[in-house]
């Protein structure tokens, strides 16, 4: 069974930093390229980030500014998704899903707030 | 560009809903549209892929289609049932594997 166990969010100071892990079972993991997306509370679904197989290429919701990276470790079927320089308005429900341009799995979601 | 849904339907149970997602620029077959199924309190699910595919599991009362003429995909479920109630989503990518969701459909079955 394909399954994806995102992890690693909680309550973050203005300013700071968190890394979310994605933890992936029941398929190839490098064979799939993988996707972030995230929901604030109340609203709908935003694209945060993608990464391929390989982790050659990677692309970035342009709203974001910089501060997100996604990165995978093939060896661990792990992604991830570091958030920088955190502001009240990336509290969020942030979900990993396998695939890019079409995703066809998703986690449960990890809740990131941003709170002093 | 931006996908345009209708904000809710509602509609009763055993009868049909057509939920619209309208491309503002670029043509609606230029890139697959998938569709995602978010009940209350949980993670979304596909339940269309590549414009019209089901996933594995999806029954077929859900079914999308693609509209050319009105730069528009549509998901169609047919037999509602109480447990369709959800918000749907759709999505696209542009030719730089940007994606973008559509604001949501809040689906109620009365």
């Amino acid at each position: 069974e394909v399954q994806l166990l995102d992890s690693g969010g909680g309550l973050v100071r203005p300013g700071g930093s968190v890394r979310l892990s994605c933890a992936a079972s029941g398929f190839p993991f490098s064979h799939y390229a993988m996707s972030w997306v995230r929901q604030a509370p109340g609203r709908g679904l935003e694209w945060v980030a993608a990464l391929s197989g390989s982790g050659g290429a990677s692309n970035y919701a342009v709203s974001l500014e910089g501060r997100f990276t996604i990165s995978r470790d093939n060896s661990r079927d792990t992604a991830y998704l570091d958030i920088n320089s955190l502001r009240g308005e990336d509290t969020a429900l942030y979900f990993c899903a396998r695939g890019w341009n079409v995703i066809d799995t998703w986690g449960r979601g990890t809740l990131v707030t941003v709170a002093s | 560009f931006m996908l345009t849904q209708p904000h809710s339907v509602s509609e009763s149970p055993g009868k049909t809903v057509i939920i619209s997602c309208t491309r503002s620029s670029g043509n609606i077959d230029a890139r697959y549209v998938q569709w995602y199924q978010q009940r209350p309190g949980s993670a979304p699910t596909t339940v269309i892929l590549q414009d019209t595919r089901r996933p594995s599991g999806v029954p077929d009362r859900f079914s999308g289609s693609i509209d050319s003429y009105t730069n528009s995909a549509s998901l169609t479920i047919s037999g509602l049932q109480t447990d369709d109630e959800a918000d749907y989503y759709c999505q696209s990518y542009d030719d730089d594997n940007y994606l973008v969701f559509g604001g949501g459909t809040r689906l109620t079955v009365l």
